[in-house]
Formats: structure tokens, sequence, C-alpha cells
């Protein structure tokens, strides 16, 4: 089956790095995607990474390692802004989007 | 970037009526949208695909004759849930894909409570 696995919650320190982990198993594969998603609210896109290597875009990078099958969403200067859910996706063959349960981040003063 | 517009953004029904929840492509043609259904604390789950002029696939768990899904055009598709009850009440996601993907656009969201 398909599955994607990221931790359930994670707390960091306003300031801090967090890096946020995914791994994956599917039907194939065309893209990770990570997400930000505040309560209530609709997912906001962040990174896309369909070669391995790392991705940086401001203060969020995305790294992807296929072969492992693990992707990391790094995140510095942590504001408490940031305190949200973030979903990483798999794009399968049949360009299904597979999304995982979200990590929930606490961002503490 | 690209714009999916869905509304409404929320709606209290009595039960037993039926909501229709519309997800528009502002800007660019969808040629497949997905409908997800988020309950609280939980992750989207995906109920249904639909690819403009066909019918929309369902996932397993998920009645066809209840939520009705119709993509009549590239830049719209809608999702009607049908005689709702209570446990029908959640959050409604749109999404929409393009051609070649590197992104998929959300819409805002549609909170849907069943009295």
């Amino acid at each position: 089956g398909q599955n994607i696995d990221q931790p359930t919650e994670m707390t960091a320190t306003e300031g801090a790095i967090v890096q946020i982990n995914c791994t994956y198993q599917t039907s194939g594969f065309n893209g990770l995607f990570w997400y930000q998603q505040h309560a209530g609210e609709a997912p906001t896109f962040l990174s896309y990474n369909v070669l391995d290597g790392l991705e940086e875009k401001g203060r969020f990078s995305s790294f992807l390692s296929r072969s492992k099958g693990y992707s990391y969403l790094l995140l510095k200067e942590l504001q408490m802004k940031d305190s949200a859910s973030y979903l990483c996706a798999v794009l399968d063959s049949n360009y299904q989007l597979i999304w995982g349960a979200g990590t929930k981040l606490i961002i503490k003063p | 970037g690209a714009v999916v517009s869905q509304h409404p953004s929320w709606v209290i029904c009595k039960s037993g009526t039926s909501v229709k929840i519309e997800c528009r492509s502002l800007d660019f043609q969808a040629t497949t949208m997905f409908w997800y259904r988020q309950f609280p604390k939980q992750s989207l789950m995906l109920m249904a695909t639909s690819n403009e002029g066909s019918k929309a696939t369902y996932e397993q768990g998920v009645e066809k004759d209840k939520f009705l899904i119709n993509h009549a055009s590239l830049t719209l598709s809608t999702l009607t849930v049908t005689s709702a009850h209570p446990e029908d009440s959640s959050f409604y996601i749109c999404s929409a894909i393009s051609g070649i993907v590197t992104e998929a656009f959300f819409g805002q969201g549609t909170r849907l409570t069943v009295v």
C-alpha cells in the first residue's frame, strides 16, 4: 500500500531551527510537496521537489532523497506565525496526491 | 500564482437538505479537480477526483449518490452534499491541477455545519 509518515507533533523555540521529516512508500513518484496549513484554513503551498537535493526558499528549505524515500522541511529563524500543521504529499504514478497526516508544529516564545 | 476560488466559505444547513459547493479556477484551465474532506485535527482525506467532461472517480467508502460531483467545464467543479446529516459536518476543500503538475492549487475551503 501507499504510505507517508511524518511526526504527529513537534515543538520548537522562536528564533530556532526545526526539521520536519517525511518518509514515503508510494506507487511511483512524480514529486513531493510541502504545504502549510493553519487551523480552519486551506493548505498553502511551500515547496515542490522532484529531483534529489536541497531547495532553499527564504527561511524554508526542502530536501529530497528519492533513493531513500525521504524528504525534510527545514524552517529557520522560527516565528510565532510558523505555528501550523505541515503536510507532506507525494504525487504518485497516477498523478494522485497521497497526503501524510501532517505535523503540528508548536512554537514557544 | 494561480487562483482557485471556492464558494461558499461556510454554510449552515438543516438536516435533510442539500448543499452545493463550487470550485472555480480563475486564471487557468483545471484538467483535474480533487475534493477533500478534513475533520478536526486530521489530514486531508480525498473524496473524489474529477476530470472535465467525465464522471468523477470516488474513493472507497465515499457514497457517490450522496456526494454528487460535476465537472462540467475546465474552470468549474461542484460538490453537492445531498440529504445532509450532522455527521457530514466537516471542512471541504477543492484542489485543481493543470497539465504538468508542479503545484496543486487549493480553494479556500468550505466549513459545512449540519444542524
